[in-house]
């Protein structure tokens, strides 16, 4: 009864290769969230899709896209993947678009690029 | 956009002593706060939050914060923490926008 799963768990992966995060929640949330957590523990929000919406697309390079097929799903993939790229992805979802709904965090993926 | 300050990057303290986690925020516009944890290896957990009301908003475990809007300010308190509060605590704001923003985080570690 996971309410927020991501797969894989760990991805390790060399430069120049093109990868996949899959994420799907069981909520019935309608927005869902891609953030990056970087070596020092900082959280960054990457995206943000309401209904299938983009709302939030912050400076994240253009090799990074999400595409959400439903409301229950929101996979990231990354091209030509960079030793920058290497951190800890996380999804997320909340209800409503009003900003008063917490998140809720997936486990993470950890991606490691050598 | 909003924005949050986490004033303490690393908090030790003795276990049943008691803690303060010090949170500001910066908004042009009414916010909703929010504190999560997040244990090793696992995802952030909702703690508490604040959405309107009562300025002091209470945890399950025994954590409180207080809203101050003149202050910016939205601390965590613990009276008397315990070893399994070891974690990293993150503050968080929020607009209207749906766009949450976290704080750096502030590691607790709580020594026996």
């Amino acid at each position: 009864d996971t309410a927020v799963s991501q797969t894989p768990k760990y991805l390790v992966t060399q430069m120049g290769n093109d990868k996949s995060i899959k994420c799907e929640q069981n909520l019935g949330h309608d927005t869902m969230y891609w953030y990056k957590q970087d070596s020092k523990k900082f959280l960054k929000i990457m995206f943000s899709y309401n209904n299938k919406e983009l709302i939030i697309n912050e400076t994240v390079p253009n090799r990074f896209s999400p595409k959400s097929p439903d409301k229950a799903h929101l996979n990231l993939h990354i091209n030509s993947l960079e030793l920058g790229d290497s951190a800890v992805y996380f999804c997320a979802s909340s209800l409503g678009g009003r900003g008063n709904s917490p998140l809720h965090f997936g486990n993470g993926t950890r991606l490691t690029v050598t | 956009a909003q924005s949050v300050t986490q004033l303490d990057s690393q908090v030790p303290v003795f276990e049943e002593a008691p803690v303060e986690l010090r949170c500001n925020y910066s908004s042009s516009v009414s916010v909703y706060l929010f504190w999560y944890v997040q244990y090793p290896n696992q995802g952030l957990q909702l703690l508490l939050k604040y959405l309107s009301g009562s300025t002091l908003v209470e945890s399950i475990n025994g954590f409180e914060a207080e809203f101050n809007k003149s202050q910016t300010s939205f601390h965590l308190r613990k009276p008397s923490v315990h070893i399994s509060d070891t974690a990293e605590y993150f503050c968080a704001v929020s607009a209207s926008n749906n766009d949450m923003r976290f704080g750096a985080g502030t590691r607790l570690t709580v020594k026996p």
